[in-house]
């Protein structure tokens, strides 16, 4: 059982369509991070988030923490190609050193 | 080196028999991890080294798995009398400290392909 789920577990979308991928979890968080993955490379980390309700954004990307730390949401403005890849939300407990990961959304945009 | 290592990229071996991967963190990283990444499952924790010592082993799925690490620097995990299910790409990560994760500050390699035939 995954203590994060997400959804949806694939999305296929055309270049320059909008697509959210959702993070939810029944446990409380102290910091939620957002991770791309490529085929053949390790997870590359995008954003964390560590305050309920924080929008961060990073140039077409809107990453949301949920107000009870439980959920987070990332959010794709235009996608481009180079936007393809496996997205993973990560979830850390306080002073904790570890994470505990989604199983992840492929994401893929066609040209 | 600039970012963390892991050799070999890929390893294809026959069931029953062992294995060694390979993980030198960035210089200077004192917390270590190593991940599995199943398919289609999120990356489950396997252990965690503090310096050489290995205070949380609790992820590791049998006796079988094993790792150690020398000199604050490099990481072997060691599966012995392999079987198929523990194919799987095996992640390693390194941080400055054991709140790296926390703090957005752990950095993967690329993981070791592990097929088990």
């Amino acid at each position: 059982t995954q203590l994060l789920e997400q959804s949806p577990q694939f999305l296929s979308i055309q270049e320059g369509e909008n697509l959210t991928v959702y993070c939810n979890s029944s446990s409380v968080f102290s910091s939620l991070q957002w991770y791309r993955q490529e085929p053949g490379e390790g997870p590359v980390l995008l954003v964390t988030v560590v305050t309920g309700g924080e929008v961060k954004k990073l140039k077409r990307l809107t990453f949301q923490f949920g107000d009870a730390r439980k959920d987070s949401s990332l959010h794709i403005t235009a996608a481009q190609p180079g936007d393809t890849g496996l997205y993973l939300c990560a979830g850390a407990r306080s002073n904790d050193y570890k994470l505990s990961f989604g199983a992840g959304t492929t994401v893929t945009v066609r040209a | 080196g600039a970012g963390v290592s892991q050799s070999p990229s890929n390893k294809v071996t026959e069931k029953g028999k062992d294995v060694e991967l390979r993980c030198d963190p960035i210089s200077g990283h004192t917390a270590l991890y190593w991940y599995r990444q199943r398919l289609g499952q999120g990356l489950e924790f396997l252990i965690y080294f503090q310096g050489n010592s290995a205070p949380d082993k609790s992820g590791l799925p049998s006796d079988r798995f094993s790792a150690e690490r020398t000199g604050e620097s490099v990481s072997t995990l060691t599966i012995q009398r392999t079987q198929q299910e523990d194919s799987a790409v095996y992640l390693c990560a390194s941080s400055r400290s054991q709140l790296g994760f926390s703090l957005g500050e752990a950095f993967f390699g690329q993981g070791t392909r592990l097929t088990v035939v």
